[in-house]
C-alpha cells in the first residue's frame, strides 16, 4: 500500500531565511512523487516532480525538492522563503505500477514572517 | 501546465436536494480524472476514480449511490451530490491526467466549497 508522511503540521520560517517542509513516502514499486502547494479555498498547483534521473529536482517559484531513496524521503526546500509563500503544502506519491491512483500527505501549512 | 476547470466554486444548498459539481479538462482528454474531498485543515482523501465511458471506482467507505459520478466524454466528469446532508458540506476537488505524454502529474480544479444547509 502507498501511503505519504509529513511530520509536521506547521512551519514557521523567517523571510530569507531557508525552508524545508519534509516528506517520507512508502510505495511498492518505484516512486513518482510531487508536491503541490494551496491556498485558501483553491485548488492544487502543481510545484514539482520526481520521476526518475538527478535526485534534485528544481521546480516552480525557486522550490526544490531532493529524492533520497535510502531514507525514503522528498523534502521539500528553498533557499530564501518569501511572505508569499505562506500556503498549505502537500506531498504525493504513486507508484511507477499502481496506475494512476496519487495519494497525499496530510499537509504542512508554511508560515513565512516578514 | 494543463488547465482543468471545475465549477460551481462555491454552492450552498438545503438539506435533501442534489447538487451537481462539474470537472472539465479545457485543453486536453482526460479519459481518467479523479474526485477528492477535503475536510477543514486535512488532506485530499480520494473518493472515485472516473473512467471514460465506464462506472466510476470508488475507494472504500464512500456511497456510490450518494456520490454520483457520471464521465460521459473525455472533457467532462460530473459529481453529483444526492440527498445532500449538512455533513457533506465539504471542498470537493477534481484532478484529472493526460493519458499520455510525458506529463506524469495531475492537474486540478479549483475546487467546489459545498455548504449543506
Amino acid at each position: 500500500a502507498q501511503s505519504v508522511a509529513q511530520p509536521e503540521d506547521q512551519v514557521n520560517v523567517a523571510e530569507g531565511n531557508p525552508l524545508t517542509v519534509k516528506c517520507t513516502y512508502s510505495v511498492s514499486g518505484n516512486p513518482y512523487l510531487f508536491w503541490y502547494v494551496q491556498y485558501p479555498n483553491r485548488g492544487l498547483q502543481f510545484l514539482l516532480k520526481y520521476i526518475t534521473g538527478d535526485n534534485l529536482v528544481k521546480g516552480s517559484y525557486g522550490f526544490e525538492a531532493e529524492f533520497n531513496k535510502s531514507q525514503t524521503s522528498f523534502h521539500l526546500k528553498k533557499p530564501s522563503a518569501l511572505v508569499s509563500d505562506s500556503a498549505l503544502y502537500f506531498c504525493a506519491v504513486r507508484s511507477d505500477t499502481g496506475g494512476f491512483k496519487t495519494i497525499f500527505g496530510a499537509g504542512t501549512r508554511l508560515f513565512v514572517k516578514a | 501546465g494543463a488547465v482543468v476547470s471545475q465549477h460551481p466554486s462555491r454552492v450552498i444548498c438545503k438539506s435533501g436536494t442534489s447538487v451537481k459539481i462539474e470537472c472539465r479538462s479545457l485543453d486536453f482528454q482526460a479519459t481518467t480524472m479523479f474526485w477528492y474531498r477535503q475536510f477543514p485543515k486535512q488532506s485530499l482523501m480520494l473518493m472515485a476514480t472516473s473512467n471514460e465511458g465506464s462506472k466510476a471506482t470508488y475507494e472504500q467507505g464512500v456511497e456510490k449511490d450518494k456520490f454520483l459520478i457520471n464521465h460521459a466524454s473525455l472533457t467532462l466528469s460530473t459529481l453529483t451530490v444526492t440527498s445532500a446532508h449538512p455533513e457533506d458540506s465539504s471542498f470537493y476537488i477534481c484532478s484529472a491526467r493526460e493519458p499520455q505524454g510525458s506529463r506524469t502529474e495531475a492537474f486540478f480544479g479549483q475546487g467546489t466549497r459545498l455548504t449543506v444547509v
